[in-house]
């Protein structure tokens, strides 16, 4: 079963706009990670945040966790074209280093 | 620069033969997976393994066994194809949890029709 869920499925806005998508679990996690992929690619991997973490921020992205709520949310500022893609959260537990993927969001920048 | 390689890019094949799609790392990562993409369903992992001789089932293993006999490849085997293993399938390796690195990189993927 999947251990994260997306939401939103899929995403449209207007270049230079931010977007937002949200993650959550079912179990305690040891991480989180946010991936991107584009069409016909492999994952990417974007950024980490640990358990014990509340915020991250890289480059124009911006990760916050809610342990007590098992959610995360991803922040994409001044959305670009080139941020077209799909984007999945995945979790990892304490001593168990395999990951598990949520079913991801489908975000498209609009020129 | 190290890298994760997968082949073949895309595979043909029928119905109840058997498959092997092979997984390449020069990370020098401890643990390897492999995961199918199905629309809908996200990735979902079918094995992997945190080191060489080690392999573990996923939540979708039926059908599909792996092997490790050293730490930069792990092969999967589809041993009877079956029309409902049609997917993408990806490799990806992480160097495991020392000083936190689970961050995984992934392969190309590999399109697989059964028909």
């Amino acid at each position: 079963s999947q251990q994260g869920e997306e939401d939103p499925q899929a995403l449209s806005i207007q270049e230079g706009e931010n977007a937002t998508m949200n993650c959550s679990y079912k179990t305690s996690i040891n991480n989180l990670q946010w991936y991107r992929q584009n069409s016909g690619r492999g994952l990417v991997h974007l950024i980490l945040i640990r358990s014990n973490e509340r915020e991250k921020h890289s480059g124009r992205l911006r990760v916050t966790l809610d342990t007590s709520k098992k959610s995360s949310s991803l922040l994409i500022t001044a959305s670009r074209a080139a941020d077209t893609a799909s984007y999945f959260c995945a979790t990892d537990t304490f001593g168990n280093e395999k990951l598990t993927f949520g079913t991801g969001t489908r975000l498209t920048i609009i020129p | 620069d190290a890298e994760i390689t997968q082949s073949p890019r895309h595979k043909i094949t029928e119905t109840g033969r058997q498959v092997t799609l092979a997984c390449h790392q020069t990370w020098n990562h401890n643990n390897m997976f492999w995961y199918r993409q199905d629309l809908g369903h996200g990735l979902r992992l079918i094995h992997y393994s945190y080191g060489v001789q080690d392999t573990n089932k996923g939540e979708v293993s039926d059908g599909y066994s792996v092997s490790r006999s050293n730490t930069e490849d792990l092969p999967l085997t589809l041993e009877s194809a079956a029309s409902s293993q049609t997917s993408v399938y990806f490799c990806a390796s992480s160097a495991g949890d020392v000083g936190g690195k689970t961050e995984a990189f992934f392969g190309q993927g590999t399109r697989l029709t059964v028909v």
